[in-house]
């Protein structure tokens, strides 16, 4: 299986923080990643797929880059809404897929 | 808007089998790879398998020989069901929509609540 890290674990940041999160996987995936964001006591949601492509309705605050191994997840200006736990996906080589362990950003 | 929502026991004895259903809405179930997912209390989310409408399925293999997907098209529904379960199984279940129709393991864009499943006597 492929194995995907993510650093940091938890982030502390203020609003208006300019934020970054890295995930990486154990071999190449080429550009097959996804990003989610997950609230306590609430479902995934799909933020960013193919590394880079946001999905509808995601605000543009987002945005995903990275190829191969290294990924990175930004949140240009941190709202009060983003405080929450993200994760990343692979699915390039699957079954099965698979899932970082979450990195939670929390307010500073 | 397509919606999931999962139903079933929030309490399995150990060695019993788990049983749930996700059941879809405001969209068919036809023409999607569907999928269930899930998330033990305080971890990270771990991919069970998929199904398609037509019946194919594929699974973790860390799962394989204790999980079935099932699918009944006519009530928009899809089942999940892992045996002999144990302490470990205790998790949020979350049923999942598969993104793209051509390809069944990417990412999930409409997800289900989820639910507690706990394993315990």
């Amino acid at each position: 299986d492929i194995q995907m890290t993510q650093s940091p674990s938890t982030l502390s940041a203020s609003v208006g923080d300019r934020v970054t999160i890295t995930c990486r996987a154990s071999q190449s995936i080429s550009i097959w990643l996804a990003w989610y964001q997950q609230k306590p006591g609430k479902a995934p949601k799909l933020l960013i797929y193919r590394a880079s492509s946001l999905q509808s309705g995601v605000p543009s605050r987002f945005s995903g880059s990275g190829s191969g191994t290294e990924f990175t997840l930004t949140i240009s200006s941190l709202q009060p809404d983003d405080f929450a736990t993200y994760y990343c996906q692979q699915y390039n080589s699957n079954p099965p897929i698979t899932f970082g362990p979450g990195t939670k950003v929390d307010i500073k | 808007q397509v919606q999931l929502q999962e139903s079933g026991p929030g309490l399995v004895k150990p060695s019993e089998t788990l049983s749930l259903t996700c059941t879809v809405s405001g969209g068919s179930i036809s023409s999607y790879y569907w999928s269930w997912i899930r998330q033990p209390p305080g971890k990270t989310l771990e991919w069970i398998g998929y199904i398609y409408y037509s019946g194919s399925t594929n699974y973790n293999p860390s799962l394989r020989s204790r999980v079935t997907i099932s699918v009944d098209t006519s009530k928009d529904q899809f089942s999940l069901k892992l045996s002999s379960v144990t302490a470990a199984d205790t998790a949020i279940y979350y049923c999942a929509r598969v993104s793209d129709v051509y390809n069944p393991t990417t990412y999930f864009d409409y997800w289900g609540q989820g639910t507690l499943v706990t394993v315990s006597s």
